[in-house]
């Protein structure tokens, strides 16, 4: 039984086009987070919720939007589709956005942008 | 800027003997530090934490070792098993800022039978 599970596991798609990655945790954590790791294999914090809100927002495109319908789901939706758009994504979660604690990772997401 | 840095992409090492992978950090406000490991078409695993008030921690053949005045860690493997081959990603945080962990690039360890 996955902790962390993010569908779909590779996604391959034309430039343009708005796909979505979808986020499940069910280990009753309260705070989700979507990384970016890029081609240089640099994991990268993209967004962070906490009980359904926005509490971390690096520098990403608005052409990438989160959604957490609930604690346990954060999906991300990303428009119009960039070559540049191309990576692993990976949904995490933890206990709380406080103090320290570990990250639980999902498998990843390969998306890629012809 | 790359805020925490593993200086080597790849290590190899025989079984049985000590793997040391090392990680190298420019941010003196990271008080908080994991290490994490990653397979293949896997998502990174927690493997150990330390937090700025201490300068090792040990869990069974694992032990992390924070030089603060350096800003430098490093995560030592004794005895390295073949099942250690992995990526290993070392990640900082400022615990005044939650849970923003900053990631280095990670070291492909592979450990030779």
């Amino acid at each position: 039984d996955t902790a962390v599970s993010q569908t779909p596991k590779y996604l391959v798609t034309q430039m343009g086009n708005d796909k979505s990655i979808k986020c499940e945790q069910n280990l009753g954590h309260d705070t989700m987070y979507w990384y970016k790791q890029d081609s240089k294999k640099f994991l990268k914090i993209m967004f962070s919720y906490n009980n359904k809100e926005l509490i971390i927002n690096e520098t990403v495109p608005n052409r990438f939007s989160p959604k957490s319908p609930d604690k346990a789901h954060l999906n991300l939706h990303i428009n119009s589709l960039e070559l540049g758009d191309s990576a692993v994504y990976f949904c995490a979660s933890s206990q709380d956005a406080n103090g320290a604690g570990e990250l639980f990772f999902g498998e990843g997401s390969r998306l890629t942008v012809l | 800027d790359q805020q925490v840095k593993q200086n080597s992409p790849s290590l190899s090492v025989q079984e049985g003997r000590i793997s040391i992978l090392n990680c190298d950090y420019t941010n003196s406000m990271f008080d908080y530090f994991l290490w994490y490991k990653k397979y293949p078409a896997e998502g990174p695993t927690f493997l150990i934490s330390i937090s700025s008030i201490k300068d090792k921690n040990e869990d069974g053949r694992f032990t992390v070792f924070l030089n603060k005045s350096a800003k430098h860690l490093s995560l030592h493997i004794v005895p390295s098993q073949p099942g250690d081959s992995a990526v290993y990603f070392c990640a900082a945080s400022d615990q005044n800022y939650g849970q923003n962990f900053v990631f280095g690039p990670g070291t492909r360890l592979s450990v030779l039978p």
